[in-house]
């Protein structure tokens, strides 16, 4: 993987669904990895930053792990609301101290 | 605190022209990173500045350019505007920079849409 990559690109789910998707990345060179939250007509909104291989991190309903050495992240909400529409968006950091951002997963949750 | 503020919000200028954004940090943090989306695109970085000095660079021609000042606020300057320079332009800030970097999250500001005619 050269860049990173997101997957889905779009998501429509019900709400109340529990819902995940992938951040692929290089693994090489790697020094942490971003996911921001972007929501309509409002600024990117950090959610987790994560850099140790195995780290989880939670944030109530929403939970996201990381994988180094194999170069991805999940992203997981639980039980999605309609609040939890947006754009989630991944980025790596490299050791040259650069960010690589993700096109973005566009959620929108049905009422 | 007050939050990441960019000016303008919304500008729109003509092929050849140039322009000038700007962007003020949150108060206390000393790093300003730029990045460029355009549709389909994820955010594209531009460049860094830390203390003054530009410390990171995207892949970007020499038309954009920018600068800090010591009071951390910067300005980003494209000159001879080509109309595949429309993007939102967002600034982030962040309290440092280098290897303790890593674990700093970065704050956005509201962006500046730019429009070439």
């Amino acid at each position: 993987i050269l860049n990173v990559e997101q997957s889905p690109q779009s998501l429509h789910v019900q709400e109340g669904d529990s819902t995940n998707f992938t951040c692929s990345f290089p693994s090489s060179n790697f020094y942490a990895l971003h996911w921001y939250r972007w929501e309509t007509a409002k600024s990117p909104e950090a959610l987790f930053v994560m850099t140790l291989n195995g780290d989880e991190k939670k944030k109530g309903r929403i939970s996201a792990t990381l994988n180094t050495k194999e170069g991805y992240s999940y992203l997981y909400i639980k039980g999605s609301q309609p609040e939890d529409s947006a754009t989630y968006l991944c980025a790596r950091l490299n050791t040259g101290n650069q960010f690589y951002f993700g096109t973005g997963t566009s959620l929108t949750v049905i009422p | 605190k007050a939050g990441v503020t960019q000016t303008p919000r919304y500008l729109i200028k003509t092929r050849g022209q140039q322009v000038t954004l700007s962007c003020s940090p949150i108060s206390g943090h000393r790093s300003v990173s730029w990045y460029q989306q355009t549709p389909g695109q994820g955010l594209q970085f531009l460049f860094e500045y830390f203390s003054e000095t530009q410390r990171n660079k995207g892949n970007f021609p020499g038309r954009f350019s920018g600068r800090q000042f010591s009071n951390s606020r910067s300005e980003m300057n494209v000159s001879t505007l080509e109309l595949g320079d429309s993007a939102l332009y967002l600034c982030a800030s962040s309290p440092r920079q280098g290897a303790s970097a890593r674990y700093n999250e970065q704050f956005f500001g509201p962006g500046t849409r730019l429009t070439v005619l």
